[in-house]
């Protein structure tokens, strides 16, 4: 079956290290996102990839770092530099380009709390 | 980005009653899509409109495109336990999500 695979499910981190979050497809879609989510707040863009070896901040990028080295792989680094990471970590996949109609495919999502 | 308004912001009915919500925002879109968010898992796409006035329903759910194209609703009728959740909504210029719709149901 396709879909968006996150790793892992849940996280835990001392304060002052950095942290990878995994999000593979295996849609083909070209497009991939990731999105913060803090407990009964809405959905916030991260970082988002329309092609390989290529991405763009989103609204809240900073103490964020991403890479698309593969078309299947968008993996999110949480760095030392971000003040309040504990939140609920999104990728998404679509098939389109940005500007198209493209319908966001979510995985079930990972949540780091930081001790 | 642009601004997107949802609302309400939490409902609390009771099961078998209906429930609407509705995203506005400042700007036209070209797409309306409809998601719902089960607790601690990824948001699953319900509704995806694609034509201003167009309505499309999928089982219990109905959701319109607004003539003016700055606004979309979602109607739930007759909701059950199982429709506890979070709704959101994106207008899909960009890559921006309502605050979401917060469900609560009482059987």
């Amino acid at each position: 079956d396709g879909g968006i695979t996150q790793s892992p499910k849940y996280l835990f981190r001392k304060e002052g290290q950095n942290v990878t979050l995994s999000c593979e497809q295996n849609l083909n879609h070209d497009a991939m996102y990731w999105y913060r989510q803090d407990p009964g707040q809405g959905l916030r863009l991260i970082y988002y990839s329309q092609i390989v070896n290529d991405f763009q901040k989103g609204d809240i990028a900073e103490g964020y770092s991403v890479s698309r080295e593969k078309k299947e792989s968008f993996p999110l680094t949480v760095t030392s530099a971000q003040k309040n990471p504990t939140a609920f970590y999104l990728c998404a996949s679509s098939i389109f380009p940005v500007s198209g109609a493209n319908v966001l495919t979510f995985g079930a999502g990972s949540r780091l709390t930081v001790l | 980005g642009q601004q997107l308004n949802q609302s309400p912001q939490s409902m609390f009915i009771q099961e078998g009653e209906d429930v609407s919500m509705n995203c506005t925002s400042s700007s036209i879109f070209n797409t309306w899509l409809w998601y719902k968010q089960d607790p601690g898992e990824g948001p699953v796409l319900l509704i995806a409109l694609y034509k201003a006035g167009e309505l499309t329903s999928n089982g219990r759910l109905t959701a319109q495109f607004g003539i003016t194209r700055k606004d979309s609703f979602l109607n739930i009728s007759a909701s059950i336990p199982s429709d506890v959740g979070i709704y959101f909504c994106a207008g899909w210029n960009d890559m921006r999500f309502g605050a979401g719709t917060r469900l609560t149901v009482k059987p």
